[in-house]
């Protein structure tokens, strides 16, 4: 059974950083790329950034609103995506998704994990 | 970046209503449209990806389609366990943007 589980939430200063850790279980995660998903409270789904496996050398997406202060790494080793979050802002409070993209088919998140929620605030 | 505009953005439905919600992008994204559903503090879950293909174990009562700038979402027969908040996402450049949502309530 596939499962990713986030952690790392928490509250933290406006100016702080926070990683937040996205354990990977039941698939071949080394294979994969994997995404992180954000969401503000009451507010809709954002996409933060995306890591390519291996074969692509590991590179990375990131959106406007977080690059140059996020950072997606990951540790196939341990089964394990991050996020590094630097320079956070309040308005970087929400629940972030960890979310797998499938081998073939396309560009979609086939599984979520089950969030980790980021406040940012003084 | 591509943006997606879904409507309604609220709708009030009741169980066996037929529903259909719309996403428009604004410009041609061709057939990389995905849907996903999220019920209140849940995670989203994957329902439809290349516009139409059902993922697997999702009933059939959902279809999507469409290609180039709008997309549907069908819902045939709503059942209680559908009242949730459906998003669509564009999947043909990045940045991958997703919808506002649209929020399925009970009549």
């Amino acid at each position: 059974e596939v499962q990713l589980v986030e952690s790392g939430g928490n509250l933290v200063q406006p100016g702080g950083s926070l990683r937040l850790s996205c354990a990977a279980s039941g698939f071949t995660f080394s294979d994969h790329y994997m995404e992180w998903v954000r969401q503000a409270p009451g507010k809709g789904l954002e996409w933060v950034g995306l890591s390519r496996n291996k074969a692509r050398s590991y590179t990375t997406e990131y959106a406007a609103s977080v690059q140059g202060r996020f950072t997606i790494l990951r540790d196939d080793s341990k089964n394990s995506l991050y996020l590094q979050m630097n320079s956070l802002k309040t308005e970087d409070t929400a629940v972030y998704y960890c979310a797998r993209r499938p081998l073939v088919g396309g560009r979609h998140f086939d599984y979520w994990g089950q969030g980790t929620l980021v406040t940012v605030s003084s | 970046d591509i943006q997606l505009t879904q409507s309604p953005s609220f709708l009030s439905a009741s169980v066996g209503d037929r529903v259909t919600i719309t996403c428009r992008a604004s410009q041609g994204i061709s057939s990389f449209l995905a849907w996903y559903q999220q019920e209140p503090a849940k995670a989203p879950k994957f329902l439809i990806y290349a516009a139409s293909t059902l993922q697997s174990g999702v009933p059939s009562r959902f279809s999507g389609s469409g290609s180039g700038t709008e997309f549907t979402l069908t819902i045939s027969s709503l059942q209680p366990e559908d009242f949730a908040t459906y998003y669509c996402q564009q999947l043909n450049s990045y940045p991958l943007t997703f919808g506002g949502g649209t929020k399925v309530e009970i009549k």
